[in-house]
């Protein structure tokens, strides 16, 4: 079993819709990136969490530390959310190493 | 501010070459690493920096070797290139260990 999964692997919307993603893990850690990665490959982070919720515009991340659960939310979605919205968390025992999840595929179409 | 800077975007390789990929970064950040990312796999670690001079390996370090002279710099060495290591490479870089990730635009390498 990976140590970071998320769910679902492939998501397809109607722009306007809300969106959630999860995440979950395994290990106890010390931090959880929301990383973004567009079609062309970059990948630009969105959000680092250790406790609660952070906002930024339309996008909500949310953590539960004691369920080893977070979500990614997108509040009324276009088609340039489409992207792979992959989770990684920080262990925080041993050599402390960021672990990936394998990404979800989100499609908004107009 | 350029951010993380990664160069070459593209790399054909034959099999048995040497090559670097370039990493720099600009924001004085303490802290860099090296991903390769594989269809169906999550981002794998391959070394990482805490600081000049500091290095240590990671999820999958074998073929590769790194170096951190300074802060701005963290090359990527495939010391014999092997078809194995056709992927995507990102170097990312962060201020601690701890911090927002700053990824580089990652390098398509083939290897033949």
């Amino acid at each position: 079993k990976n140590e970071v999964e998320q769910s679902p692997q492939n998501l397809t919307a109607q722009e306007g819709e809300f969106i959630t993603i999860n995440c979950s893990y395994s290990v106890g850690i010390s931090a959880l990136h929301w990383l973004q990665q567009h079609p062309g490959g970059g990948i630009v982070s969105l959000f680092m969490l250790s406790s609660g919720k952070k906002k930024h515009g339309r996008l909500i991340a949310t953590i539960n530390i004691q369920e080893k659960h977070s979500s990614l939310h997108i509040t009324a979605s276009h088609p340039r959310d489409s992207a792979v919205y992959i989770c990684a968390v920080r262990s925080n025992q041993g050599a402390q190493k960021l672990v990936f999840g394998q990404g979800t595929r989100l499609t908004i179409n107009p | 501010n350029a951010g993380v800077t990664q160069t070459p975007k593209f790399q054909v390789l034959k099999t048995g070459q040497s090559m670097t990929l370039q990493c720099a970064q600009d924001m004085n950040h303490e802290y860099m690493s090296w991903y390769r990312q594989d269809p169906g796999m999550g981002l794998r670690l391959i070394h990482y920096s805490v600081g000049a001079g500091i290095t240590d390996q990671g999820e999958v370090p074998n073929g590769y070797n790194v170096s951190r002279s300074t802060t701005e710099d963290f090359p990527l060495r495939l010391l014999s290139a092997a078809p194995s290591q056709t992927s995507v490479y990102f170097c990312a870089s962060s201020s601690r260990y701890n911090s927002p990730l700053h990824f580089g635009n990652g390098t398509r390498l083939t290897v033949t």
